[in-house]
């Protein structure tokens, strides 16, 4: 099946700086990109879908402005948590969706620690 | 608006017994079913799909799921449970609209004990 590759798969920073996650898809091209935050013992809450090409769209609730979202090409997206704070401690997954009856493709997620 | 419920937080389970983790869902229209797994600090592995069909589904690692029309439900259905098998199970419906987003439960932790 597909490939999505996500790096990093952990990272530790310092609160008040910026880290960027990035989502490549490594045998086809993705025109959207899903990004997904899941606390711990829950369920995945869509965060974003990164559009090549266009502005991401955001989910009611999340900080357009916090999470910056780029989609520089068809193989390629990035989520930036900018001026992190502790609060923003998660898992972070992104996920090529597939199409129709295809399933999604998730990258290996990254452990986000802001201390 | 489409839905998926997964009743149970947790299941447990001996090994070697048979599994099941249940799932019902919500759609207009026909609905495409998935189930997911995920292991701890990792993303989520597809296991199985319903699109159309046979309404027992085949997928990986011994996992089967049957679709019921008439209940609304996806259970995924294991034979013989290994201690592997332990981990969160996803189950998902594709918003068949234009973003093509998929709708997850809230996941359901499957213990298998020794």
């Amino acid at each position: 099946g597909a490939v999505v590759s996500q790096h990093p798969s952990w990272v530790i920073c310092k609160s008040g700086t910026s880290v960027k996650i990035e989502c490549r898809s490594l045998d086809f091209q993705a025109t959207t990109m899903f990004w997904y935050r899941q606390f711990p013992k829950q369920s995945l809450m869509l965060m974003a879908t990164s559009n090549e090409g266009s502005k991401a769209t955001y989910e009611q609730g999340v900080e357009k402005d916090k999470f910056l979202i780029n989609h520089a090409s068809l193989t390629l997206s990035t989520l930036t948590v900018t001026s992190a704070h502790p609060e923003d401690s998660s898992f972070y997954i992104c996920s090529a969706p597939g199409t129709g009856e295809t399933e999604a493709f998730f990258g290996q997620g990254t452990r986000l620690t802001v201390v | 608006a489409q839905s998926v419920a997964q009743p149970e937080d947790q299941v447990n389970v001996a090994e070697g017994n048979p599994l099941t983790v249940k799932c019902t869902y919500s759609v207009s229209g026909n609905p495409y079913l998935f189930w997911y797994v995920q292991y701890p600090n990792r993303g989520l592995q597809f296991l199985l799909k319903y699109i159309t069909g046979d309404n027992l589904v085949k997928g990986s690692y011994g996992f089967e799921a049957e679709f019921n029309k008439s209940q609304t439900s996806f259970h995924l259905k294991k034979p013989s449970a290994l201690v592997s098998d332990s981990a969160l199970y996803f189950c998902a419906v594709r918003r068949l609209n234009r973003d093509d987003k998929i709708i997850f439960g809230k996941g359901t932790r499957l213990h298998i004990l020794p």
